[in-house]
């Protein structure tokens, strides 16, 4: 069935260090693919989406693109804040409004 | 500002008692929706709504039942509580699908349920 692994954390950075999260997926038709964020206490929210082959998503200075031949969506950020502390999602859609989840990864920001 | 909304942060309860969770959003959304968080394993669907009085299984909905009388609640009944359900859950909202276009989910804030 269709599915998404991340890498596990946590992954734990200083300020302003350069962020790589992974995310594969498998996927028996063409999905959706998003990322989403948990800051602690709350509940998740949207961080960014690509629909198609070789699209980018942006949001907040991260970025994702949607790499069909390695079946891969990573989350990247050029220089990581205390505040980016949290849990980010990567999850998949295929033709349903239904999303698959990955376990999540926990990122610790230290100043 | 959009909202989804949860009864509860915390609530703890006893093995066996009947357990009402309740969900509301403010979107006008067509899709609800109930998942569990637990540590290592992500987010599961226990049930999905796409309509009122509409429902589908999830990946877990052993132990679960869910219902929807009006469009903007949504509510997770545990008929039995065990403690292999205590856990953290979160309710999500969306618009309904729209050709090949998939909405974001709006989440509330959970519900941390502890069965003693």
């Amino acid at each position: 069935g269709d599915s998404v692994t991340q890498m596990e954390g946590p992954v734990t950075l200083s300020e302003e260090a350069f962020l790589t999260i992974n995310c594969t997926y498998t996927a028996t038709g063409y999905p959706s693919l998003f990322w989403y964020v948990q800051y602690p206490g709350e509940g998740l929210q949207l961080l960014l989406k690509a629909t198609k082959a070789d699209d980018k998503g942006s949001n907040k200075g991260f970025e994702a693109t949607y790499r069909k031949e390695t079946t891969s969506f990573h989350l990247e950020k050029g220089s990581v804040q205390v505040s980016d502390s949290a849990v980010y999602f990567c999850a998949l859609s295929v033709n349903t409004d239904k999303l698959i989840f990955g376990t999540g990864t926990r990122l610790q920001v230290f100043p | 500002d959009v909202k989804v909304t949860q009864s509860s942060r915390y609530l703890v309860k006893r093995t066996g008692e009947k357990v009402f969770l309740e969900c509301v959003q403010d979107m006008d959304h067509e899709n609800m929706f109930w998942y569990r968080q637990d540590p290592g394993l992500g987010l599961r669907l226990i049930y999905f709504s796409y309509d009122v009085k509409m429902k589908e299984k999830g990946d877990i909905p052993e132990g679960y039942s869910v219902s929807r009388e009006k469009k903007e609640r949504f509510s997770l009944i545990l008929e039995s509580a065990s403690t292999n359900q205590t856990s953290m859950y979160l309710c999500a909202s969306s618009k309904i699908q729209q050709g090949r276009r998939v909405y974001e989910q709006y989440f509330g804030p959970g519900t941390r349920l502890t069965v003693t």
